[in-house]
């Protein structure tokens, strides 16, 4: 079945550090790509999104390319800061779900240090 | 206006013990859905609704039942409550099933 795999956390960096949190995933077709954000203590916000190959999702200063020939959509950000720290989650609606609804990775933990 | 809202948003209690959470959603949406986030964040997709009727059941003890009373509201019962069930326990909802989801701020739920 479809299935997202995320890099395992926690990952720890420095402010203004440059951040890539990986992921790649398993799907039929072309599923939509999401990346959500869970701040302490809230539930997951939608980060950015992108639905076909090539769409680059960007908000708040991160960025997220759907790359179909790796089956990637990896996270960056140039310049991170305390704020964002956060688990991050990647997700994707399959192309031909039915009543299948997201599938979402495992999380990754990050945590930025001034 | 809290686009999706749960209460109680801290529960704590004996085991053994039926208690309930409550979901609420403004934004229109058709579907709703329940997820369990264990302590290390894994996100575990429970049960969803569209528009009342149940979509997904996923491997959940029976325990656990949920109730749609409308296509705006949708509740969690657990009974006979026990240690692991502690959890936090998030509300979504999204229009169709394949649709990005908005969630809940979380119910932290302990069992002692």
């Amino acid at each position: 079945g479809d299935s997202v795999t995320q890099m395992e956390g926690p990952v720890t960096l420095s402010e203004e550090a440059f951040l890539t949190i990986n992921c790649t995933y398993t799907a039929t077709g072309y599923p939509s790509l999401f990346w959500y954000v869970q701040y302490p203590g809230e539930g997951l916000q939608l980060l950015l999104k992108a639905t076909k190959a090539d769409d680059k999702g960007s908000n708040k200063g991160f960025e997220a390319t759907y790359r179909k020939e790796t089956t990637s959509f990896h996270l960056e950000k140039g310049s991170v800061q305390v704020s964002d720290s956060a688990v991050y989650f990647c997700a994707l609606s399959a192309a031909n779900s039915g009543n299948t609804p997201l599938v979402f990775g495992k999380g990754t933990r990050l945590s930025v240090i001034a | 206006d809290t686009a999706v809202s749960q209460t109680p948003k801290y529960l704590v209690t004996q085991m053994g013990n039926d208690k309930s959470i409550k979901c609420e959603q403004n934004l229109g949406h058709d579907t709703m859905y329940w997820y369990k986030q264990d302590s290390k964040k894994f996100l575990k997709i429970m049960f969803s609704y569209n528009n009342k009727e149940l979509i997904i059941n996923e491997t959940v003890p029976n325990r656990f039942s949920p109730k749609s009373p409308d296509k705006a509201h949708l509740n969690l019962h657990i009974n006979s409550l026990e240690l692991g069930d502690s959890a936090v326990y998030f509300c979504a909802s999204s229009q169709e099933v394949r649709d990005e989801q908005f969630f809940g701020p979380g119910t932290r739920l302990t069992v002692l």
